[in-house]
């Protein structure tokens, strides 16, 4: 299985901050890696896929770059509605995996 | 706009089967899609469980193989989960999901695109 190792697991920000989540894949995922985006009793909600494509109606300040096996999704000018949970998943190879993911909480 | 909804008892006794319905509207299940299962337990992360494509092809996570059966209904345009020999570690909110299977042999959106609400499924006597 590939791991994702996401990190902060939580992390604390203002209004109007930029804040960055890295996830690592233990092997080459290529970039078949996508964000979500998760609120309390919701289901996920993708943001960005094949690692830095912005999905359809997201906002353009959620961005994501790939290095390696090394994936960063950013965040700038939060906002109130930006405080959630993310998790990366890839879907290179089979099972399907996730991060653990990262709670963002107003600080 | 595509839809999906799961149904199914929010109550299974332990050891007992696990049974939920995802219905799809504004697709059809013999689309060129993946369709899946995802289960969240309270408080914790997402989990794939399975899938199932339009000609009845599966994959199952391993750790959960020997337990999943995911199976199509055509006529009635939904897909079905069940998992045999319930504990308390599946106690989970199940979510079913589409993922469509490369496009034109594009994989780069071979992602969850869209999700059903959740069902929270609870194993207790």
């Amino acid at each position: 299985d590939i791991q994702m190792t996401q990190s902060p697991s939580s992390l604390s920000a203002s209004v109007g901050d930029r804040v960055t989540i890295t996830c690592r894949a233990s092997q080459d995922i290529s970039n078949y890696l996508v964000w979500f985006q998760q609120k309390p009793g919701r289901a996920p909600k993708s943001l960005i896929y094949a690692a830095s494509s912005l999905e359809s109606g997201v906002p353009s300040k959620f961005s994501g770059t790939r290095s390696g096996t090394d994936f960063t999704l950013t965040i700038s000018s939060l906002q109130p509605e930006d405080f959630a949970t993310y998790y990366c998943q890839q879907y290179r190879s089979y099972p399907i995996t996730f991060g653990q993911g990262t709670r963002l909480e107003i600080k | 706009q595509v839809q999906l909804q799961e149904s199914g008892p929010g109550l299974v006794n332990p050891s007992g089967t696990l049974s939920l319905t995802c219905a799809v509207s504004g697709d059809s299940i013999s689309s060129i899609n993946w369709w899946s299962w995802v289960r969240q337990p309270p408080g914790k992360g997402l989990e794939w469980i399975g899938e199932i494509n339009h000609s009845g092809t599966t994959n199952y996570h391993p750790s959960l193989k020997s337990r999943v059966t995911v199976s199509i209904d055509k006529s009635k345009n939904q897909f079905s989960l069940r998992l045999s020999s319930v504990t308390a570690a599946d106690t989970a909110v199940y979510y079913c999901a589409r993922r469509p299977s490369c496009p034109g042999g594009d994989c780069s959106v071979n992602y969850f695109d869209y999700w059903g609400q959740g069902t929270l499924v609870t194993v207790s006597s």
